[in-house]
């Protein structure tokens, strides 16, 4: 079975300030690993993914996101936090070659002036 | 510009009324999963589709919930009765499957989903 973490419920930053969100997976095959963030009254939009190519991923609006195999880990950084960057992210895991995606419980990011 | 079109984005009824959800995917996709979201359960997956053949509603409550696509272009959730805890918001995604293997890259398309209130 597959499941991913999100440690921490809630992170604070302020604007400019690098941003850290953890994600943590556990898979018995290789996962397919994803970001997905969530503005208020909207659904998900995907930022990255991992396909088991390059494990250093990039996204939009700047953010990027490391598979580290040895950690099973996934966490998503940006070096410069934006106020339009406040929402909630969401990591997810599916076993390679299907959809079925696994939410984390989300992180609600909240950007200070 | 191709999205998931989820109606109603929102219902208000009454505990023990049918509520019906319905979504069109993107077209061309061949999956479609249906996910609730509340604050207490996050996002749990209720049933997913391919090629408009249900393959998990392991989370859905059958008793309760049905989920059905008449055709490509629809997918139904349907609640009968709807009771006060069915209150969620409740997301469509679709996506494309290829190969024998099921191979794809992964990446789901989501409505803005509809927000549903039992009283």
């Amino acid at each position: 079975a597959q499941s991913v973490t999100q440690l921490g419920s809630h992170v604070s930053v302020s604007e400019g300030a690098l941003v850290l969100l953890r994600c943590n997976y556990s898979s018995s095959v290789p996962p397919y690993l994803f970001w997905y963030v969530q503005y208020p009254n909207q659904g998900l939009q995907l930022l990255l993914k991992y396909t088991s190519a390059a494990t250093l991923v990039k996204g939009i609006n700047g953010f990027e996101a490391e598979f580290k195999k040895s950690e099973t880990s996934f966490h998503l950084t940006k070096p410069s936090a934006h106020m339009s960057d406040a929402a909630e992210y969401f990591c997810a895991v599916s076993p390679m070659g299907f959809q079925k995606l696994v939410f984390g419980t989300g992180t609600r990011l909240l950007v200070s002036p | 510009d191709a999205r998931v079109t989820q109606t109603p984005r929102h219902k208000v009824t009454e505990m023990g009324q049918e509520v019906t959800m319905r979504c069109q995917p993107i077209l061309g996709h061949n999956t479609v999963f249906w996910y609730r979201q509340t604050m207490m359960q996050g996002l749990e997956l209720l049933a997913y589709f391919r090629n408009r053949a249900p393959l998990d509603d392991s989370g859905m409550p059958k008793d309760r919930f049905s989920a059905e696509m008449p055709d490509a272009t629809l997918a139904t959730l349907k609640i009968q009765p709807s009771e006060p805890r069915d209150s969620a918001v409740y997301f469509c995604a679709s996506g494309l499957v290829d190969g024998l293997a099921g191979g794809n890259t992964g990446e789901l398309f989501f409505g803005e989903g509809s927000r549903l209130t039992v009283l």
